[in-house]
């Protein structure tokens, strides 16, 4: 089942403005990671965040977790109209037999108006 | 890092009919997965495909319905077998390059319809 679930499940806004973009989930976890998925293409990683952290940056991207309240952030800042496709969260654990294992949220469309 | 190349990249395929979907990455990875993302939803694992041994199915899907074979440390192949129109998907592959706190590497999908 989905462990991940996001909101919104869309959101429109004007190049320049920033995106924000939250993530819950149910289970202990080793980290949470957020994908970019354009027009359902492949997926591409944008940001990986342990679970002893607590916030961390990648160019325009800043993504927040907290471990207490099972909930994650991705902030996009001064968006462009090239940002526009779906992004998902996906939360890492380690299995017993399988190894790593990665669950999705539901994933928030986001489209940037030029 | 890892490139995956992920073929076809669509279909378009009769009910009852079969198809098999491969998944070939450029470096040797000890775990590959197959994902489904119906219309509109998100990902939902298939199965986790290690060389040497059966693959591990989640709950929901079945080794019949969606065999794969992962023949060396760089291919895979996930077969969907007597398709209806509820297997129109998209299919993804994936490894990971390490073991713990690593990211996932995706193929470019294969869009399928079942007409």
């Amino acid at each position: 089942s989905q462990q991940g679930e996001e909101d919104p499940q869309a959101l429109s806004i004007q190049e320049g403005e920033n995106a924000t973009m939250n993530c819950s989930y149910k289970t202990s976890i080793n980290n949470l990671q957020w994908y970019r998925q354009n027009s359902g293409r492949g997926l591409v990683h944008l940001i990986l965040i342990r679970s002893n952290e607590r916030e961390k940056h990648s160019g325009r991207l800043r993504v927040t977790l907290d471990t207490s309240k099972k909930s994650s952030s991705l902030l996009i800042t001064a968006s462009r109209a090239a940002d526009t496709a779906s992004y998902f969260c996906a939360t890492g654990t380690l299995q017993e037999t399988s190894g790593s294992r990665l669950t999705f949220g539901e994933g928030t469309q986001l489209t940037v108006n030029p | 890092s890892a490139v995956i190349s992920q073929k076809p990249s669509r279909d378009i395929c009769q009910r009852g009919t079969s198809l098999t979907i491969q998944c070939q990455v450029d470096s040797q990875v000890t775990m590959m997965f197959w994902y489904r993302q119906q219309p509109g939803q998100s990902l939902t694992l298939i199965a986790t495909a290690n060389q040497g041994s059966e693959a591990t199915y989640e709950s929901g899907f079945v080794i019949d319905k969606f065999p794969i074979s992962r023949p060396n440390l760089t291919f895979s192949t996930l077969t969907v077998s007597n398709m209806s129109p509820e297997d129109s998907s998209i299919y993804l592959c994936s490894v990971e390059t390490g073991m713990v706190n690593t990211e996932a590497f995706f193929g470019q999908g294969t869009r399928l319809t079942v007409v």
